[in-house]
Parts: structure tokens; C-alpha cells; sequence
């Protein structure tokens, strides 16, 4: 079993819609929890950064965190053609510049 | 956010040469760095951990003699793909924590074919 679990898709919404990316995991050792954004052939972009359990919004963003559960969520409002990209979720342990784990990533593609 | 830049973009080379791979945190000194690997389709695959001063960390599966880590100053690591063969054709992604909560922040990633 992996550490990290994500849905690799392909996610296909039309524009407008409500997006919900998720991810779980096994590590309870994990208390950072991170969603990049990656377009084709470039380096991930930090979307949305949270610490421990809760919610946390940024613009059409909102990132949730259930460590009961072991489950994150990315939820994206108001989907845009410009969204279409893959969402990579990812986690790492305390400690001085711990190694992320990531999910495989989820392939978005938000149609017209 | 915090800037982290590559060097070269993409570079083709033929098979049996070195090719060396910058990365540069622009804005913010990093005493460490992370060099990735990623196919295509695939989610990252983290090489090794560059550290200022010191020998870099690679991951189980990582030929060190391979792929040749430096970490010159707390701004510029560097990546050197020794005696390149086509199966190490892939997208190299460095990235480097910032700020308290050692936030990482990637750079735009380098393509390399190796014919």
C-alpha cells in the first residue's frame, strides 16, 4: 500500500463546476499537507498549504484536512479552462527540512 | 511565494556525455535542496537531498557515481547527469524549503534527451 493514495483521474468538468480533489494516507506521522499545481512540462506550483486538521480558503481554493480520517480534500469553485492542469497532493512529517510525499497526482480538465 | 530557478530549460545531448543541471533559489538562501525525477504521467520522484556544505543524501535505487550532486553555496545547487544513456532521458525538478514551516517551492524543471 502506498503512503499516499490519489485518484490519477483523468477528472473531466465542465466550466463553472465544482471541483473535489482528495487524497488519503497512512502515515500519522504527517502534519503538513500541501497541493501543488502542475501544467504540462513545468514545475508544481504551491496552491494551498495547511498544518493539522482544518480548513483553510484562498480565493476559489479551500483546502480540508481530516487527520481522524486520514483525508485531504482541494476543492476548486468556479472551475476555469485555466484550471486544467494536475493536482498533486503532498505531506511531510516535523523536522528540519523534511521529504515530501506526494500523491501520483490527479489530471484535471475543465472543458468550455 | 519564493523563486527557484533551473538552468538550463531543456538541453539534448548524445549518449556517453555529462550534462549539468542548475538550480538557483533567487530570493532566499537554501542549505537544502531536493532533485526530483519525473516521467511523463508520473508524480515526482525525489533522487536525492542536496546539502550545503556536505555530501548529498540519495534515495534507495539512485546510483550516486550516476548522478552527481554539489551544493556550492546556501543559492545554487547543481545536478551533473554523468555518462548520460537514453533511459535517463526524463524531467529533472529541483525544489528548496523556505520560511519557517519549510515551505517547498520548486523550479520550472529541466528536460533532457539523451539521443
Amino acid at each position: 500500500q502506498k503512503e499516499v493514495e490519489q485518484d490519477p483521474g483523468p477528472l473531466s468538468v465542465p466550466e463553472g463546476a465544482i471541483v473535489s480533489l482528495n487524497c488519503t494516507y497512512s502515515n500519522s506521522a504527517f502534519q503538513y499537507f500541501m497541493w501543488y499545481r502542475q501544467y504540462s512540462r513545468k514545475g508544481p506550483e504551491l496552491l494551498m498549504y495547511t498544518y493539522s486538521s482544518g480548513n483553510k480558503e484562498d480565493g476559489r481554493f479551500t483546502a480540508q484536512v481530516d487527520k481522524s480520517s486520514k483525508y485531504i480534500s482541494l476543492f476548486i469553485r468556479d472551475s476555469q479552462p485555466s484550471d486544467s492542469a494536475t493536482y498533486l497532493c503532498a505531506m511531510k512529517t516535523t523536522g528540519t527540512a523534511s521529504k515530501l510525499t506526494f500523491g501520483t497526482g490527479t489530471r484535471l480538465q475543465v472543458t468550455l | 511565494g519564493a523563486v527557484v530557478s533551473q538552468h538550463p530549460s531543456w538541453v539534448i545531448c548524445k549518449s556517453g556525455t555529462s550534462v549539468k543541471i542548475e538550480c538557483r533559489s533567487l530570493d532566499f538562501q537554501a542549505t537544502t535542496m531536493f532533485w526530483y525525477r519525473q516521467f511523463p504521467k508520473q508524480s515526482l520522484m525525489l533522487m536525492a537531498t542536496s546539502n550545503e556544505g556536505s555530501k548529498a543524501t540519495y534515495e534507495q535505487g539512485v546510483e550516486k557515481d550516476k548522478f552527481l550532486i554539489n551544493h556550492a553555496s546556501l543559492t545554487l545547487s547543481t545536478l551533473t547527469v554523468t555518462s548520460a544513456h537514453p533511459e535517463d532521458s526524463s524531467f529533472y525538478i529541483c525544489s528548496a524549503p523556505q520560511g519557517l514551516q519549510e515551505t517547498q517551492y520548486f523550479g520550472p524543471g529541466t528536460r533532457l534527451l539523451v539521443l
